[in-house]
């Protein structure tokens, strides 16, 4: 059971280049989220999606596009890399909470570290 | 959304209770608190939550004050692994998004 597995762990891209990260994972939950760490900030949220198919804007979402094809699969993509998109890039699931108001534990990546130069 | 307040940092000795503060004072009656902590650059882990009761699990313990605009989250017996950033945030109500501030960054010392 790895859990929640991003890839890549490292990149380094030019500016104006492409990309796509990878989020997968394995405990069958239905809702995923990308955020964003900066130097000494805490994480912002990028998109988010509450099942397949199904995508939402966060925080920040502007640069970045995603895709829910899969319910164990979600993929982040910058289509023209900027040096503001240098950060920690953080991805997370958790399981359906049908209330809304009872828990939601979310499971987070290792991370992947993005330098745009 | 209801907003929190952390501390910067904190430091704490080996052995003893850690007790990391969080105002919440807009907090909605429907709004739970939760905490995660981030070790290094490592994704962040959930810690505990609650509503209005007091929680505790084996990680750590959740006190709420009765009028819930405050929390302290206990660590019982810091160890030099406990040493990380600590958000205390709020969840937004009827939807599964976390906004997490700048948290509180625990120095635990030998």
């Amino acid at each position: 059971n790895a859990g929640v597995t991003q890839t890549p762990k490292f990149r380094v891209l030019k500016t104006g280049q492409s990309m796509t990260l990878l989020c997968a994972q394995d405990m069958n939950h239905e809702y995923m989220y990308w955020y964003r760490q900066d130097p000494g900030m805490g994480l912002r949220l990028i998109h988010y999606s509450v099942g397949e198919g199904t995508t939402a804007k966060g925080e920040v979402p502007d640069g970045y596009n995603v895709s829910r094809l899969k319910k164990q699969n979600f993929l982040l993509g910058l289509e023209s890399a900027a040096p503001s998109q240098t950060s920690v890039y953080f991805c997370a699931s958790s399981d359906r909470d049908v209330l809304f108001l009872a828990k939601n534990i979310q499971y987070f990546g290792a991370g992947t570290r993005l330098s745009v130069l | 959304d209801a907003k929190t307040t952390q501390p910067p940092s904190m430091d704490c000795a080996e052995g003893r209770a850690a007790n990391l503060p969080c105002n919440h004072s807009t907090i909605s009656g429907n709004e739970y608190v939760y905490w995660y902590r981030q070790i290094h650059s490592q994704g962040p882990q959930y810690i505990i939550h609650g509503l209005k009761n007091n929680e505790t699990n084996e990680m750590a313990s959740l006190i709420i004050t009765e009028d819930r605009k405050s929390s302290t989250l206990i660590l019982p017996h810091a160890t030099l692994r406990d040493t990380a950033v600590y958000y205390c945030i709020v969840r937004v109500v009827n939807t599964d998004k976390l906004i997490f501030g700048t948290g509180t960054r625990l120095q635990v010392f030998p």
